[in-house]
């Protein structure tokens, strides 16, 4: 069964670090997304991104945060000042078409702000 | 804001017996919908998908949609311990370039 993969699964920063958050989609899917999880919430949209370029983000996706694809098999999501809100569960997702067609999560990276 | 309602629960069910779970949607424009299974601490995991008016069957799991009342269903029929965990109802938006999620409902199986 093919799977999304995700590096690290816990990543302990210090605030107003820089992290990077790895993910490696299933290899014939064309649509990438993070998504977010806080402790006891739900799961929430950061951003979707297809055809090298973000489709969508949300209102938590501002400008502390990044995507980017850059070779042919790794996506990642950049922080670049991390806050304490900002620990969660991220995860990655990818899918093979629009609708949602095989829509995989990764298993996430546990990121910790202190 | 669009939205995707679940009772939190916590749903207990005896074991052997049918677990149903209920989902309300507010975007008329969604195209898919998605159940989830997600245990504590680990990410979803996709149990059914649906497009269309109508049940779906997958062994043990049945996904019911009914697009004219926002409506999405799960029935689990034989519950097993290992089903307790908490459901995910998802849905995507009209733009389909997102899955936007209930807040889940805990599921707990008694033996």
């Amino acid at each position: 069964e093919p799977e999304v993969t995700q590096t690290p699964s816990h990543q302990v920063t210090q605030m107003g670090q820089e992290v990077i958050l790895r993910c490696v989609p299933i290899s014939n899917h064309l649509y990438f997304y993070w998504y977010r999880q806080i402790l006891g919430q739900k799961v929430e949209f950061l951003v979707s991104f297809y055809n090298n370029e973000i489709s969508e983000k949300s209102e938590i996706f501002d400008d502390q945060f990044s995507v980017e694809r850059p070779d042919g098999s790794n996506f990642t999501l950049k922080i670049r000042s991390t806050k304490l809100e900002d620990s969660a569960m991220y995860f990655c997702a990818s899918s093979e078409s629009s609708r949602g067609v095989g829509y995989t999560f990764g298993s996430g990276t546990r990121l910790t702000v202190v | 804001q669009k939205e995707v309602e679940q009772n939190s629960g916590p749903l207990s069910v005896p074991e052997g017996a049918i677990a149903s779970l209920n989902c309300t949607y507010s975007d008329r424009g969604s195209q898919s919908f998605f159940w989830y299974r997600q245990y504590s601490g680990k990410s979803p995991e996709l149990i059914m998908f649906i497009y269309s008016n109508g049940d779906k069957e997958d062994g043990r799991f049945t996904a019911q949609l009914n697009k004219a009342s926002q409506y999405v269903s799960l029935l689990i029929r034989d519950s097993q311990p290992s089903d307790s965990a908490t459901y995910l109802c998802a849905v995507t938006d009209s733009s389909a370039s997102k899955i936007i999620f209930g807040s889940g409902t805990r599921l707990s199986i008694r033996p």
